[in-house]
């Protein structure tokens, strides 16, 4: 099976505009995750969706959004960036079930984001 | 709260030493453990993790860990470091304090391995 992917692999924004990132899960796999990744922060959970719908969200501000589409494929939004918004992005997918989760979550390559 | 911590930020080895790098672990329940490993501009590849059972697990690429439930660690090893394995480890929990269903993970802060030749 393919893996998960991401575009863009690469972004640069300025200060005050929006961004769409893009992630296509594992076939097969309901459950999508996100996560941001930066040098001082290190990984941290943004949200989760399972079957269209958000069924976690990490201590982020409004300005980020997701969303997931029928086909599980997701994208996540944010909006009026800021410099801090600079990071790597990373998408995961498992196949998704009921509880706490036993699943492996496969990560894509990421999207790295740059605010100028 | 769920968390691991993993206290080194760096490890050293010369090429065919053991390795180990550390974590250890603070849930509330069943812990669900996981390591990951990042190489440079990539994402996040799954080595292995522990659910249940057997306290040693296999994993990727000759790696395993050791499960511990009094010492609260889940450190990762492998007999003999390649200068390939050089890389950021990442050890996370799931998260399973939501109260639903969940895949969130809650991560370490990385240990840089460094494999000299």
């Amino acid at each position: 099976k393919a893996g998960v992917t991401q575009t863009p692999r690469y972004l640069i924004k300025t200060r005050g505009q929006q961004v769409t990132l893009s992630c296509s899960p594992i076939s097969g796999h309901r459950s999508v995750s996100w996560y941001q990744q930066t040098p001082g922060q290190g990984l941290q959970f943004l949200f989760e969706y399972f079957s269209e719908t958000q069924r976690n969200k990490g201590n982020f501000p409004g300005r980020f959004s997701g969303r997931q589409f029928s086909n599980s494929r997701s994208e996540m939004n944010v909006s009026t960036l800021e410099l801090g918004d600079s990071a790597l992005y990373l998408c995961a997918s498992s196949p998704g079930q009921g509880g706490v989760s036993t699943d492996t979550q496969y990560f894509g390559p990421g999207t790295r984001l740059t605010v100028l | 709260a769920q968390s691991v911590a993993q206290p080194e930020d760096q490890v050293n080895v010369a090429e065919g030493n053991p390795l180990t790098v550390k974590c250890t672990y603070s849930v509330s329940g069943n812990p669900y453990l996981f390591w990951y490993v990042q190489y440079p501009n990539r994402g996040l590849q799954f080595l292995l993790k522990y659910i249940t059972g057997d306290n040693l697990v296999k994993g990727s690429y000759g790696f395993e860990a050791e499960f511990n439930k009094s010492q609260t660690s889940f450190h990762l090893k492998k007999p003999s470091a390649l200068v390939s394995d050089s890389a950021l480890y990442f050890c996370a929990v799931r998260d399973g304090l939501y109260g639903g269903a969940t895949n969130k993970l809650i991560f370490g802060t990385g240990t840089l391995l460094a494999v000299q030749p």
